[in-house]
């Protein structure tokens, strides 16, 4: 069935390197993704979206990039902080005719090393 | 952003008995209301689409008399876990969007861990 998956579970990086998190999605009609943050014990935090329409979108420190030919997206974090030390989940917007629901991805957990 | 709360954060029920879950959105009209299970080291799983005043849609294989959603008002939906046993230990989390589109933001909750004994 439809799924939005993760290539790598765990991340380790050191302070200061970037950081890349993957995602690949198997809908080739889904156009709207979401990156969100879950820190332990708590609700996912939204970081970056993008549309279809776009390959690229930045914001503080972070930068989403989408293929719609190999159906993937990327997360990039520059610099990372201990602080951004988390599960990162990428999730697909199943759009109109499924209400907008949301499908996560497994998740990558990233462990920022000092 | 717009806030959602919880309530409880966490409880601990016996097997057998029933857990009511309560979902807010603290300063927005929130329209449609998702409910997400989460089994540790897991990603969120949705279990269903609640809109203001109409009936729950289920994702396949969640139980809907098992799991009964509320959404009376634009503030409010509820979780209710009847007859809870012991794999439905999880932590639930609850989303909220406003009546802007389907593509507007879902602002989430911070999650309700539920432990049957």
């Amino acid at each position: 069935g439809e799924s939005v998956g993760l290539h790598l579970p765990t991340l380790s990086v050191q302070e200061g390197d970037n950081s890349i998190i993957n995602c690949a999605y198997s809908n080739s009609a889904s156009d709207y993704f979401i990156w969100y943050k879950q820190e332990s014990g708590k609700g996912p935090q939204f970081i970056i979206d993008i549309r279809s329409n776009m390959d690229k979108r930045q914001g503080q420190r972070v930068t989403v990039l989408l293929n719609k030919t190999v159906k993937h997206l990327s997360l990039q974090i520059a610099a990372t902080q201990p602080g951004d030390s988390a599960v990162y989940f990428c999730a697909e917007n199943k759009g109109r005719n499924q209400g907008g629901k949301l499908i996560f991805g497994q998740g990558t957990e990233l462990s920022v090393k000092p | 952003g717009a806030v959602v709360s919880q309530h409880p954060s966490w409880v601990i029920c016996k097997s057998g008995t029933s857990v009511k879950i309560e979902c807010r959105s603290l300063d927005f009209q929130a329209t449609t209301m998702f409910w997400y299970r989460q089994f540790p080291k897991q990603s969120l799983m949705l279990m269903a689409t609640s809109n203001e005043g109409s009936k729950a849609t289920y994702e396949q294989g969640v139980e809907k008399d098992k799991f009964l959603i509320n959404h009376a008002s634009l503030t409010l939906s509820t979780l209710t876990v009847t007859s809870a046993h012991p794999e439905d230990s999880s932590f639930y989390i609850c989303s909220a969007r406003g009546a802007q589109g389907i593509y507007n933001e879902q602002f989430f909750g911070p999650g309700t861990r539920l432990t049957v004994l």
